[in-house]
């Protein structure tokens, strides 16, 4: 098992135009999550899947932004009509769970976007 | 509103020396308290978490709900600490956590 697969892990792009980027987790992992980090920051929680359900979803994501995980396996993130404020590294994570207990995450490498 | 403060961006101690991270939170439940470390090049991963009450590389954490505090604590400080340290909190029975801004470790021979 090679843990947390993010792609691509660098996106350059134009400002305005759309960006999507790939999460597959850990094979037997029920719950992911999508993150956001900027430079001298720690990751800022951007949304959270358990099976192909979205449950939660901060009010840092805003309508440019959509994910989805369908059948509950990878998830993607879609960033439309990208802004310069977007550049950012984005963290994805899973974890193994039922009910409220919070197992621990195991985190992905990120994909660095740079807008130009 | 829930946040998870450190205070310290860098902390530079001798080899061998004590080493504290400080971690302060503020949350109105029952939080689940971790922390992560990041080494050069590798990933986030989790170092320990509260209810484990364990040590791991030989550090420890103790949370203080009295202070909300979770503070990161070795007695003998190893130059293979070096790392970035994030102290996160969990809402029991939500899934949202919170990630400090990080503390930057370095251990001097």
């Amino acid at each position: 098992d090679t843990g947390v697969s993010q792609n691509p892990r660098h996106k350059i792009t134009k400002r305005g135009q759309n960006v999507t980027f790939r999460c597959d987790p850990i094979s037997e992992h029920n719950r992911l999550y999508w993150y956001r980090q900027t430079l001298g920051q720690g990751p800022e929680f951007l949304t959270y899947f358990q099976n192909e359900a979205q449950l939660e979803k901060s009010r840092l994501l805003s309508d440019r932004f959509s994910a989805e995980r369908p059948k509950g396996s990878f998830s993607t993130l879609e960033i439309q009509r990208t802004e310069q404020g977007d550049s950012a590294m984005y963290l994805c994570a899973s974890s193994v769970g039922t009910g409220p207990s919070n197992q621990p995450q195991h985190f992905g490498d990120g994909t660095r976007l740079s807008i130009l | 509103a829930q946040r998870v403060t450190q205070p310290e961006k860098l902390l530079s101690v001798f080899k061998g020396a004590p080493v504290e991270l400080k971690c302060n939170y503020s949350y109105s439940g029952s939080p689940e308290l971790f922390w992560y470390v990041q080494y050069s090049r590798q990933r986030l991963q989790l170092l320990l978490r509260h209810i484990s009450r364990e040590s791991i590389k030989g550090f420890t954490a103790d949370l203080n709900k009295g202070e909300t505090s979770f503070h990161l604590k070795k007695p003998f400080a190893q130059e293979e600490d070096s790392a970035m340290y994030y102290c996160a909190l969990s809402n029991t029975g939500g899934f949202k956590t919170i990630f400090g801004a990080g503390t930057r470790l370095f251990v001097k021979a």
